[in-house]
């Protein structure tokens, strides 16, 4: 079955500088999907990412999917409080299997110190 | 529209008690998952719906779980007896499509539950 490993596990920076959040999959990804949970409340989604190579941008958030479609980066540039939370992917390993489950993996917990 | 509905937001029982949570979907929605988030097991699908229709329930974890669709507007997961190693969030999402190249699936704010 299909794994994904995100790293760091927690992540601690100063308000302004930049990160980079990995998630690694096992298998290729289809579909690659980042979210963000704020701490207490449900998961908000940020992006989905399909093909090789394939980046979008929101604001000061990127993310990216590497050629071979078994590793995703997020990125934030000139990080900010309202930046800390819990990120997760997911991921549809099968493609067009509509009998597949969502993987997910165990989140990297951000704070942003003032 | 108000997006993922979930009642209660928290709920502390105690080990053997019944426990009853609910969820209401986006509206048009044809998908529904119910998830339990722990730090230990991170977020595990339990069971899902297509229609009101159970189609997966090889995520829940014992027969003490069970789950329901009533209609296209309502679900519940049960836990009956409760105990203590079942304290954990749970949430419920929804969405248009499940599988393949596009879902997005919308969550609620999820049910804290404690069980001493």
């Amino acid at each position: 079955s299909q794994e994904l490993e995100q790293s760091p596990q927690s992540l601690i920076v100063q308000e302004g500088k930049n990160l980079t959040i990995n998630c690694t999959s096992s298998k290729t990804l289809y579909g690659l999907y980042w979210y963000k949970q704020k701490y207490g409340e449900g998961l908000i989604f940020l992006m989905m990412l399909q093909k090789g190579g394939e980046e979008k941008s929101h604001e000061k958030i990127t993310a990216k999917l590497d050629e071979k479609k078994q590793q995703s980066s997020l990125h934030i540039t000139a990080s900010q409080p309202s930046h800390a939370g819990i990120y997760l992917c997911g991921a549809d390993s099968s493609g067009m299997n509509r009998d597949d489950k969502i993987i997910f993996g165990k989140g990297t917990r951000l704070h942003i110190l003032p | 529209d108000a997006g993922v509905i979930q009642s209660p937001r928290h709920e502390v029982t105690e080990m053997g008690q019944e426990v009853t949570l609910r969820c209401k979907p986006i509206s048009g929605h044809d998908y529904l998952f119910w998830y339990r988030q722990t730090m230990m097991r991170g977020l595990e699908l339990l069971i899902y719906f297509n229609n009101n229709v159970p189609i997966d329930d090889s995520g829940m974890p014992e027969d003490r779980f069970s789950a329901k669709m009533p209609n296209a507007s309502f679900s519940t997961l049960k836990i009956q007896p409760s105990e203590p190693r079942d304290s954990a969030v749970y949430f419920c999402a929804s969405s248009l499509f499940y599988g393949g190249a596009e879902n997005i699936q919308y969550f609620g704010a999820g049910t804290r539950l404690s069980v001493l």
